[in-house]
């Protein structure tokens, strides 16, 4: 089945703790990227990849860290977390000029 | 740059009406539009979408048509039902050296009995 798997789905932390959220697709999609999803917001974009070693900044990267070793997976890597980066974060792929796929969701929170 | 305007809602309406949620466009080249859909606790899945002018997508019971003249693409039911109760985004990619999905804001619609 063609998907994008998020993990954890929930995760609950501590500020300044260092936590990397994963995701991987195997549609063998050149394009990754990750948003996060806060009230009146909508989905603003974090980062960006459009292939392996390929990586660049979305709208709102303060923060997260992201790599692409293998095209299949593209975690999010927070350094030292801060409440205000509570929010739910997605992952998705594609291919150039297509349609997104998106993971399950990951809810963050940090106290 | 690109942009997509929604209204955030909520949208309430009873069962078995007529949907319309509006959506227009700015965009440098020439988008994609597509609309998706969020049910609660879920991700985003693609409903709909329509990569030329005048291309209508559809999908569910759902349509919309891809204006280029008015730059909109405005998502239509005929009759919803309950289980449409979701958060639906209009989003466009304009392709090309960087791909970004440009999303709206989400309008958020209830769906009474």
């Amino acid at each position: 089945e063609a998907q994008v798997t998020q993990n954890p789905r929930y995760l609950i932390t501590v500020t300044g703790k260092k936590l990397t959220v994963t995701c991987s697709q195997n549609m063998n999609h050149e394009y990754m990227s990750w948003y996060r999803q806060d009230p009146g917001l909508g989905l603003r974009q974090i980062y960006y990849s459009m292939n392996v070693e390929v990586t660049d900044k979305g709208d709102v990267p303060e923060g997260y860290k992201v790599s692409r070793k293998e095209k299949r997976n593209f975690p999010l890597i927070l350094e030292s977390p801060s409440p205000n980066q509570t929010s739910l974060y997605f992952c998705a792929s594609s291919l150039v000029g297509r349609e997104a796929f998106f993971g399950q969701g990951t809810r963050l929170t940090v106290v | 740059g690109d942009s997509v305007t929604q209204m955030e809602g909520p949208v309430t309406l009873s069962e078995e009406a007529f949907l319309t949620i509006n959506c227009t466009y700015t965009a440098t080249g020439y988008p994609s539009l597509f609309w998706y859909v969020q049910y609660p606790g879920e991700g985003l899945q693609l409903l709909l979408k329509a990569t030329k002018a005048d291309d209508k997508g559809s999908n569910k019971g759902f349509e919309a048509t891809y204006r280029k003249e008015t730059t909109s693409f405005h998502l239509e039911k005929g009759s919803v039902q309950v289980s449409d109760s979701a958060v639906y985004f209009c989003a466009l990619i304009v392709s090309g050296g960087y791909q970004k999905v440009t999303f709206g804001i989400g309008t958020k619609l209830q769906v009474i009995p």
